[in-house]
């Protein structure tokens, strides 16, 4: 069974600090890893990954991908109260013409004054 | 640009009540079309996903089934409601093709009672 696990389940830090959010995967046919931002509603897309050891980055977000050791970080340098949601991974299948995900459950990240 | 509208926000449904949730894409032709669930502590599930109008692919055994009666229109429907239907409910699109990241509505948070 396909499995995608984040760590840790929450998270709060003070404004400014640096955060890193695991994620870590065992499936059949990877395609690729991406991240999202769940504040309310919809989860909004941050970033994709496919290759192993080529940071993506975007301000203060940065992701990196371990194909060999199967996870992913997310970075996030100078946290804003802005960056409280919940931070979903979800991994990508290689079957078909959609683009079938597998998500984790999230982190929960609160960052506070 | 594209967006997704998805709606009603909420629903409060009785048991054994059918339901119909919509969905539609603008600003695309052709996407690939997908329901999820999230379920309180769980990760967002696949229900459905759909690469081209009346084609549609179940992930789960369940109470629920889809329709793309139109080609950016998906619509999740029911015949008689569960309490165990009850969730969010997110529809979401990506353009053709498995490498492709999936954006998502506002969601609808179903309630069963």
């Amino acid at each position: 069974e396909d499995k995608v696990v984040q760590s840790p389940l929450s998270l709060v830090v003070h404004e400014g600090d640096t955060v890193t959010l695991n994620c870590s995967y065992e499936v059949t046919n990877f395609r690729s890893l991406l991240w999202y931002k769940q504040e309310k509603k919809a989860p909004t897309f941050l970033f994709m990954l496919t290759s192993s050891g080529i940071e993506k980055k975007s301000g203060r977000l940065s992701s990196i991908l371990d194909k060999k050791e199967l996870f992913s970080i997310l970075n996030i340098t100078a946290t804003q109260t802005g960056d409280s949601a919940v931070y979903l991974c979800a991994v990508g299948l290689g079957v078909g013409t959609a683009s079938k995900l597998t998500f984790g459950t999230g982190t929960r990240l609160q960052v506070t004054l | 640009s594209q967006t997704i509208h998805q709606w009603p926000a909420t629903l409060v449904q009785p048991v054994g009540s059918p339901l119909s949730l919509e969905c539609t894409v603008e600003g695309t032709s052709n996407p690939n079309l997908y329901w999820y669930r999230q379920a309180a502590g769980r990760g967002l599930q696949l229900l459905f996903y759909s690469v081209g109008i009346g084609q549609i692919s179940s992930e789960v055994p369940q109470n629920l089934s889809a329709s793309r009666p139109q080609d950016r229109q998906f619509i999740l429907s029911s015949k008689k409601l569960l309490l165990s239907d009850s969730g969010f409910y997110l529809c979401a699109w990506s353009m053709g093709g498995r490498d492709s990241p999936l954006h998502f509505g506002n969601g609808t948070r179903l309630t069963v009672t």
